[in-house]
């Protein structure tokens, strides 16, 4: 069975960081692409940022390039997302999501989410 | 960037009607597209990819049609565990969702 459990989430001032991070099991890790998505609570969904499977190419919304990086350990079968200068606006549950495949890279899997709330 | 606009934004319903969504694109997508339902306090789950197949598990109720800038998907008939809310996405150009359409009991 696939799980993907995201962890990190917390309050935090605006300007600090944060790293979220993802658990993966019941799949073959190091074979596929994987997201980040938020959702503002009571809102839409908002794509983030995505990682090849050996991490060769990664990409990032423009709402957060330049200040979230991406990364994957494929040993310890886990998904990173760095937050750095955060703004209130950033606030949001934040997914991990497993692409179904390179050809079809739609999100097939997802995780539950872990809250991030950007306040003073 | 290739914005998705859904409509309408809220839909009320009784159990048993044809339910159905549009996602139009800004530009064309193909068939690049797949939707989501998704329950207050849960994670999106996927019903339809590649604009028409159906996810694996997903009743046969849902249906998706459409190609290059104009997509629906179609509820045949109503179930009360359809009450939710419904995201289209595209993933031809990065990934973008929909506003999302809100399912409720009429």
């Amino acid at each position: 069975e696939v799980q993907l459990v995201e962890s990190g989430g917390d309050l935090v001032q605006p300007g600090r960081s944060l790293r979220l991070s993802c658990a993966a099991s019941g799949f073959s890790f190091n074979d596929y692409a994987m997201h980040w998505v938020r959702q503002i609570p009571g809102k839409g969904l908002e794509w983030v940022s995505g990682i090849s499977r050996n991490s060769g190419s990664i990409t990032y919304a423009d709402s957060v390039k330049g200040r979230f990086t991406m990364s994957r350990d494929n040993a310890k079968n886990s998904l990173y997302l760095q937050m750095n200068r955060l703004r209130a606006e950033d606030t949001a549950l934040y997914y991990c999501a497993k692409e179904y495949d390179s050809s079809i890279p739609y999100f097939e899997y997802w995780g539950q989410g872990t809250l991030v709330t950007v306040s003073s | 960037d290739i914005q998705l606009t859904q409509s309408p934004s809220t839909l009320s319903a009784s159990v048993g009607d044809r339910v159905t969504i549009t996602c139009r694109a800004s530009q064309s997508i193909s068939y690049w597209l797949a939707w989501y339902q998704q329950k207050p306090g849960k994670a999106p789950k996927p019903l339809i990819y590649k604009a028409s197949s159906l996810e694996s598990g997903v009743p046969s109720r849902f249906s998706g049609s459409g190609s290059g800038t104009e997509f629906t998907l179609t509820i045949s008939s109503l179930q009360p565990d359809d009450f939710a809310t419904y995201y289209c996405q595209q993933f031809k150009s990065y990934w973008t969702f929909g506003q999302g359409t809100k399912v409720e009991m009429k």
